[in-house]
C-alpha cells in the first residue's frame, strides 16, 4: 500500500491564482480530512469527510472547498489563494474517526502564495 | 469544546536523559487523548491513545503516558533519550464515545536531543 499521497510537494502561487492540492489513500478509509500546519499554531482542521459525498467544515474551512466524489480521493481547492494560505496542508485518513482508529497523515504540501 | 495547552514549545535533553513533554487538556466530557510525532519534513505518526481504558498508556519507541483527570494532565514521558527521538510532539483531545471526527491539537513541542 502506497498509504495517503499528497500532490504537489511543493507549489508556489501569486495572490488571486487558484489550485487544487490532491489527496489520495488506497486503504478504503472511510474517513479523510485536512489540516493546516503553521508555526507555532500546531495543526488545524480545515475540512473533513467520513465518506464518499458527505463533507463537513473543521475549524478554518475560509477559503478552501473540498468534495468526495470516490473514497480514495479527498482534493483541497483554493478558488482565490491570499498570502494568509501560506502553509504546510497535510491529509489524514482513518478507517472511521479519529478518536477511534489511528489516523494516518500524507507528507504534507507547502504552500507559499505571494 | 476541548482544548489542550502543551507548556514548553522546545525541551532540550541530552542523550540517555529523561524526557518529559507536559500536556494539559480542557474538556468539558470525558476525553480521549493522544500523542503524536513528527520527524522533519513528514506527517504525523501516532505514538499513543487514551481512549478510557488504563490510565497509563504505552506507546511506540518506549514512550508512555499517564492520563491524570485530577490534574487534567497527559504527559508523555521516556526513561532514556536516544537522538532519533529528536522531533516534534502534538498533543490532542477529542470528545469520547461515539463518533467524533474532530481532534483539536496543540501547538506543539519541539525535542532537541544533545549528544
Amino acid at each position: 500500500n502506497a498509504g495517503v499521497t499528497q500532490t504537489p510537494k511543493f507549489q508556489v502561487l501569486k495572490t488571486g491564482q487558484s489550485m487544487t492540492l490532491q489527496c489520495a489513500q488506497d486503504m478504503n478509509h472511510e474517513y479523510m480530512s485536512w489540516y493546516r500546519q503553521d508555526p507555532g499554531m500546531g495543526l488545524r482542521l480545515i475540512h473533513y469527510s467520513v465518506g464518499a459525498g458527505i463533507t463537513d467544515q473543521g475549524e478554518v474551512p475560509n477559503g478552501y472547498n473540498v468534495s468526495r466524489s470516490t473514497t480514495e480521493d479527498f482534493p483541497l481547492r483554493l478558488l482565490s489563494a491570499a498570502p494568509s494560505q501560506t502553509s504546510v496542508y497535510f491529509c489524514a485518513s482513518s478507517y472511521s474517526s479519529p478518536s477511534q482508529e489511528t489516523q494516518y497523515f500524507g507528507p504534507g504540501t507547502r504552500l507559499l502564495v505571494l | 469544546a476541548q482544548s489542550v495547552t502543551q507548556l514548553g514549545s522546545h525541551v532540550s535533553v541530552s542523550e540517555g536523559a529523561l524526557v518529559l513533554l507536559r500536556c494539559n487538556y480542557s474538556s468539558s466530557v470525558p476525553p480521549y487523548l493522544f500523542w503524536y510525532v513528527q520527524y522533519p519534513n513528514q506527517g504525523l505518526q501516532l505514538l499513543l491513545k487514551y481512549t478510557s481504558a488504563a490510565t497509563l498508556v504505552k506507546g511506540i519507541n518506549g514512550f508512555e503516558a499517564e492520563f491524570k483527570k485530577s490534574e487534567t494532565s497527559f504527559h508523555l514521558t521516556k526513561p532514556s533519550a536516544h537522538m532519533s527521538d529528536a522531533a516534534e510532539y502534538f498533543c490532542a483531545v477529542s470528545r469520547s464515545g461515539g463518533s467524533n471526527y474532530k481532534l483539536t491539537f496543540g501547538k506543539g513541542t519541539l525535542l532537541t536531543v544533545n549528544p
